[in-house]
């Protein structure tokens, strides 16, 4: 079955520390892969997609299909970016799903 | 631009009774989905339209619940007898047209909390 694991529910670290949020994917294929973050009483809206190789708020996400995993990193956290983060990925069609979520803590 | 309108933001109500959620997609926005969000999960898709026809509706529990998105833009889903288990943030999001395959896109409203006593 295609689906997207996020191992960890809660994820803590201290200001400027790296983060590594996990995601895990199981799909038969080339699969595209994105992570939506939301931030306290925001809407839940895109963060970066695997397809643009792209860098937002510092974060980066690479496809590594040997070991099915879409990991988000930033190398120094800041205290903004505690938030919920969604991995996502689409299964049967274009229905788009998503892990359980991380929830991020920046402690000052 | 506008985003996603959805209400009411929060609805209390008893088991069995009925519920209705509205939204309404960004201009222009061909695709619409209604999503269920139960307390420390992932959203989990409903229901999916392009236009007014629907695309996918595979995890909608029929018997209780009901979408439809009339003239191809808003939309309500409503939910026939509601139980306990429904309480949930409904979650209503809009794409362009073919969103997930052009773009990965979704916009996502701000939800509709609802409580089930």
């Amino acid at each position: 079955a295609q689906r997207v694991t996020q191992p960890e529910k809660l994820l803590s670290v201290f200001k400027g520390a790296p983060v590594e949020l996990k995601c895990n994917y199981s799909y038969s294929g080339s699969p595209e892969l994105f992570w939506y973050v939301q931030y306290s009483r925001q809407r839940l809206q895109l963060l970066l997609r695997h397809i643009s190789r792209e860098s937002i708020k510092g974060f980066t996400a690479d496809l590594n299909k040997g070991e099915t995993s879409f990991h988000l990193k930033k190398p120094f956290a800041q205290e903004e970016d505690s938030a919920m983060y969604y991995c996502a990925l689409p299964t049967s069609g274009s229905r788009l799903t998503f892990g359980e979520g991380t929830q991020l803590t920046v402690n000052p | 631009e506008a985003g996603v309108a959805q209400s009411p933001r929060y609805k209390i109500i008893e088991k069995r009774q009925s519920v209705a959620f509205w939204c309404n997609p960004i201009s222009g926005h061909a695709t619409l989905y209604w999503y269920q969000q139960i307390l420390g999960q992932g959203p989990k898709l409903l229901i999916q339209f392009q236009n007014n026809g629907v695309v996918d509706d595979s995890q909608l529990p029929k018997d209780r619940f009901s979408a439809e998105r009339l003239k191809g833009v808003d939309s309500t889903l409503k939910i026939q007898p509601a139980k306990l288990e429904d309480s949930a943030v409904y979650l209503c999001a809009s794409s362009l047209v073919g969103g997930i395959a052009n773009t990965g896109e979704l916009f996502f409203g701000e939800g509709s909390r609802l409580t089930v006593l």
